[in-house]
């Protein structure tokens, strides 16, 4: 089976801070995403990569980074935490153009 | 502008089947319609993808009409282990093709 860790199931920050979220696939996947999910909003697409050192803008980019140094790992940066960031942040992974994406089992993040 | 859309909830009783309706207009011509299910506190969960026409597996159907601009997700004999939000995704036809996902049904069945 395929599997999608994520580093922490939930994180409390304060605001101001750098914040790291990290995901691991097992799969060797090309494509890695990172959502952030909201009540009311669904998911929406922050970033995602297509091969390593890759990324592309997501629907909400802004205030995140990316980076994807080896092709089993995708790190999503909140480079100064805001309170508007707490939201539950999930990652997936999947093969080729296909868009049956593996979901890890998110981290609620909280901005205090 | 690509837009993804789907009936906000549905209920159900166990044994009936289920039919959800997603509307994707200005989906890309070459792409996949994919289904995914989520239970509170889990990601979502890969259902079923087609391209047109009918797909089933052991899981459900998806029917998707010839113009492509929405798809039905029907689940058989739902059980109360069903209820969840139901998602579908789709890639719009823009250049920058984002991946789109619907705001999600949540179905409730009941006993």
């Amino acid at each position: 089976d395929v599997k999608v860790t994520q580093s922490s199931r939930y994180l409390v920050k304060r605001t101001g801070e750098k914040v790291f979220l990290e995901c691991v696939q097992d799969m060797d996947h090309e494509n890695m995403f990172w959502y952030r999910q909201d009540p009311g909003l669904g998911l929406r697409l922050i970033y995602f990569s297509y091969d390593v050192k890759m990324k592309e803008k997501g629907d909400i980019p802004e205030g995140y980074s990316v980076s994807r140094e080896k092709k089993e790992r995708f790190s999503l940066i909140l480079e100064s935490a805001s309170t508007n960031q707490t939201s539950m942040y999930l990652c997936a992974s999947a093969s080729g153009r296909t868009y049956e994406q593996y979901f890890g089992p998110g981290t609620r993040l909280t901005v205090t | 502008l690509a837009k993804t859309t789907q009936p906000i909830s549905m209920d159900s009783y166990e044994g009936q089947e289920v039919n959800i309706t997603c509307s994707h207009n200005n989906i890309a011509t070459n792409d996949y319609i994919t289904w995914y299910q989520q239970f509170p506190s889990q990601g979502p969960r890969f259902i079923i993808q087609g391209y047109k026409t009918k797909v089933t597996n052991e899981v459900a159907s998806l029917f998707i009409p010839a113009d492509r601009k929405s798809s039905t997700l029907s689940l058989p004999r739902v059980s109360l282990s069903d209820t969840a939000v139901y998602y579908c995704l789709s890639r719009g036809s823009s250049n920058t093709g984002k991946l789109i996902f619907g705001q999600g049904t949540t179905l409730q069945v009941k006993p």
